[in-house]
């Protein structure tokens, strides 16, 4: 079964700390994306990438990392310079990265701060 | 900055009723449009796009949206929906060759059997 997952479902942050989200696709995709959704904001871009060792900013990248090492994972990193990251984190993936092909998601992670 | 505006946060309707869910964007270039749908527990995924061609565009489960560039207008439309249309439904666009995307912030439908 193809498809993109992402680990875990739920994800508690203690103040000060940093978390890693799994993103894992067998699809053979070169592009993978993040995405943090809040309510009633809809999605907004963290980061992408095209290619393997390779990735660019998105709009809303403070306080986040990301790296590329292997084709089929993208994890992404919330660091403690994060100041607000409860959220619902999508990751996403196209087959060669031009804009105009379909984004396939994960189930997501939600974040919680305790 | 691009930004997409979805008109309606909430939308309730019955079974049979005509629908049309409005998106505008700010950007002026070429763009490439996007309708995306997350039925209640699945994932986030492709109802039809928009990138180059005829304007009317049509998805699946017999929805279609209409561009309409001299109104920077994507707008979603099914003239029956069905309770299993039930869903949160995600206008998006980018620019041509540009992989940073824009979503609006969502529309929620109801359909009451």
């Amino acid at each position: 079964d193809g498809g993109i997952t992402q680990s875990p479902k739920y994800l508690f942050r203690k103040e000060g700390q940093n978390v890693t989200l799994s993103c894992e696709q067998n699809l053979n995709h070169d592009a993978m994306y993040w995405y943090r959704q809040d309510p009633g904001q809809g999605l907004r871009l963290i980061y992408y990438s095209q290619i393997v060792n390779d990735f660019q900013k998105g709009d809303i990248a403070e306080g986040y990392s990301v790296s590329r090492e292997k084709k089929e994972s993208f994890p992404l990193t919330v660091t403690s310079a994060q100041k607000n990251p409860t959220a619902f984190y999508l990751c996403a993936s196209t087959s060669s990265g031009r804009a105009e092909e379909t984004q396939y998601f994960g189930p997501g992670t939600r974040l919680l701060v305790l | 900055a691009q930004s997409v505006s979805q008109h309606n946060h909430h939308v309730i309707l019955s079974e049979a009723a005509s629908l049309e869910l409005g998106c505008n964007y700010s950007y002026g270039g070429t763009v490439n449009l996007f309708w995306y749908v997350q039925y209640p527990g699945q994932h986030l995924q492709l109802l039809l796009k928009y990138f180059s061609g005829d304007p009317l565009v049509k998805g699946i489960k017999g929805f279609e949206a209409e561009f309409i560039k001299s109104k920077f207008s994507f707008n979603l439309r099914k003239p029956s929906v069905q309770w299993s249309d039930t869903a949160e439904y995600f206008c998006a666009v980018n620019r041509y060759n540009n992989n940073d995307m824009r979503f609006g912030a969502g529309t929620r439908l109801t359909v009451k059997p």
